[in-house]
């Protein structure tokens, strides 16, 4: 069955870096897109963007442009998100979800996050 | 980018009941509307995409309808596990956005 796994909690200081990976199994890896969504205590939902398995091609929300990069290893069926200059905001439970195509009509589909990864705790704190 | 915006923002009922949401967008989206469930401190899951169509394993109390900017989610005969936060999201264009969620209480 299809499954991501993320990685485990971090905390991280003001202004360091964190890598997150989600690793997926029970499908094709290159098949479906990626997409990574927080959520920070007691809040909503923020999208911060999506990367094609197959392609490496990415596309990042305006708000993070910049301070993330989304990346891949085929090899081990693994996507990972990076978030850079740290700050306290971006503490947050962040997740990988799978986007698939779900009704396609004149070229064009709509889609829809059918898995996703269990979530990641970031705690930015000096 | 695409305001989505739920009503109510929480709501409370019995078991039994029929609950609705609404979710509005800011531009037509035609139908390119998911609803999501979360329960807590767990990951949102699908409910119901493409505006409609049920996700699958997803009980047939749910269901969704809309077209354009105004959706609506219908939960008839409540349960229990039914307690949760709702969010709708777009995907017609990017960034795919989420509303703001709506929080279900069952009473």
């Amino acid at each position: 069955q299809v499954q991501l796994v993320q990685s485990g909690s971090e905390v991280k200081k003001p202004g360091a870096s964190v890598k997150v990976s989600c690793e997926a199994s029970g499908y094709t890896f290159t098949s479906h897109d990626f997409h990574w969504v927080r959520q920070a205590a007691g809040q909503g939902l923020e999208w911060l963007g999506w990367m094609n398995p197959n392609s490496g091609n990415t596309g990042y929300a305006q708000k993070f442009q910049g301070r993330v990069t989304m990346t891949r290893d085929t090899s081990i069926s693994t996507a990972y998100m990076e978030l850079s200059s740290l700050r306290s905001e971006d503490t947050a439970v962040y997740y990988c979800a799978r986007e698939v195509p779900k009704y396609c009509s004149g070229g064009r589909c709509s889609r829809a996050y059918d898995y996703w990864g269990q979530g990641t705790l970031v705690t930015v704190s000096s | 980018d695409i305001q989505m915006t739920q009503s109510p923002s929480s709501l409370s009922a019995s078991v039994g009941d029929r609950v609705t949401i609404t979710c509005r967008a800011s531009q037509n989206v035609r139908n390119h509307l998911n609803w999501f469930q979360q329960k807590p401190g767990q990951a949102p899951q699908l409910l119901i995409y493409t505006t409609s169509s049920l996700h699958a394993g997803v009980p047939s109390r749910f269901s969704g309808s809309g077209s354009g900017t105004s959706f609506t989610l219908t939960i008839r005969s409540l349960q229990p596990e039914d307690s949760a936060t709702y969010y709708c999201q777009q995907n017609f264009n990017s960034p795919p956005v989420f509303g703001q969620g709506t929080r279900l209480e069952i009473k």
